[in-house]
């Protein structure tokens, strides 16, 4: 079973339409992270989220922490083709150092 | 500020060899961490490396070893390879400060295929 679970895996949509991506788990996080991948590279970084109920704004993508820590959000506005790719959050469990825990992954495809 | 990277990005393995992934990190940045990413799923962890020590390992075998150089560099050894380590290796960078605040920036990745 995933600490992290992610939902839904795969989303295919039209430009234009917005969407929300969330990430749940039964244990508490000290800090929470989304990522961005294309294919054939490494996650590149759009946020961290460390305090419960904290909202951050992106340009057209909003993150958000729960207030216990435990879920977060992501939500984009008017999708666009660009924002095609897969989109990973990871957590950092306390007393676990800098091990980041990554849920399974959201497959976004936005057509034109 | 040069980012983190990855040699090699592609290689091909056979069953039962040895393979070494190597990583430098973020300019600025004290500690390493690998993950392995198989297709279509998000990356596990599988050590971290802090001034040269090893500092938190995931559910992975022995066979799979790591080292941190003085200059903060990594390599990854993963020995006897099995068909299921076929995957994208990957590795981050990142300064140590606060407890679990740490950012990770990771590199482009390694694909390895074991045939």
């Amino acid at each position: 079973t995933q600490l992290l679970e992610q939902s839904p895996q795969f989303l295919s949509i039209q430009e234009g339409e917005n969407l929300t991506v969330y990430c749940n788990s039964s244990s508490v996080f000290s800090s929470l992270q989304w990522y961005r991948q294309e294919p054939g590279e490494g996650p590149v970084l759009l946020v961290t989220v460390v305090t419960g109920g904290e909202v951050k704004k992106l340009k057209r993508l909003t993150f958000q922490f729960g207030d216990a820590r435990k879920d977060s959000s992501l939500h984009i506005t008017a999708a666009q083709p660009g924002d095609t790719g897969l989109y990973l959050c990871a957590g950092v469990l306390y007393n676990q150092g800098g091990k980041l825990i990554f849920g399974q992954g959201t497959e976004l495809s936005v057509k034109p | 500020e040069t980012g983190v990277t990855q040699s090699p990005t592609h290689l091909i393995k056979t069953r039962g060899q040895q393979v070494t992934l190597r990583c430098s990190s973020q300019s600025g940045h004290n500690t390493v961490s690998w993950y392995q990413q198989a297709l279509g799923q998000g990356p596990q962890f599988i050590f971290q490396y802090y001034r040269e020590e090893e500092n938190g390992r995931g559910n992975f075998p022995p066979r799979f070893s790591g080292l941190q150089f003085p200059n903060y560099s990594s390599e990854l050894n993963v020995n006897a390879l099995e068909l299921d380590d076929s995957a994208l290796y990957l590795c981050a960078s990142s300064r140590r400060q606060g407890w679990g605040q740490e950012t990770q920036y990771f590199g482009p990745g390694t694909r390895l295929l074991v045939l």
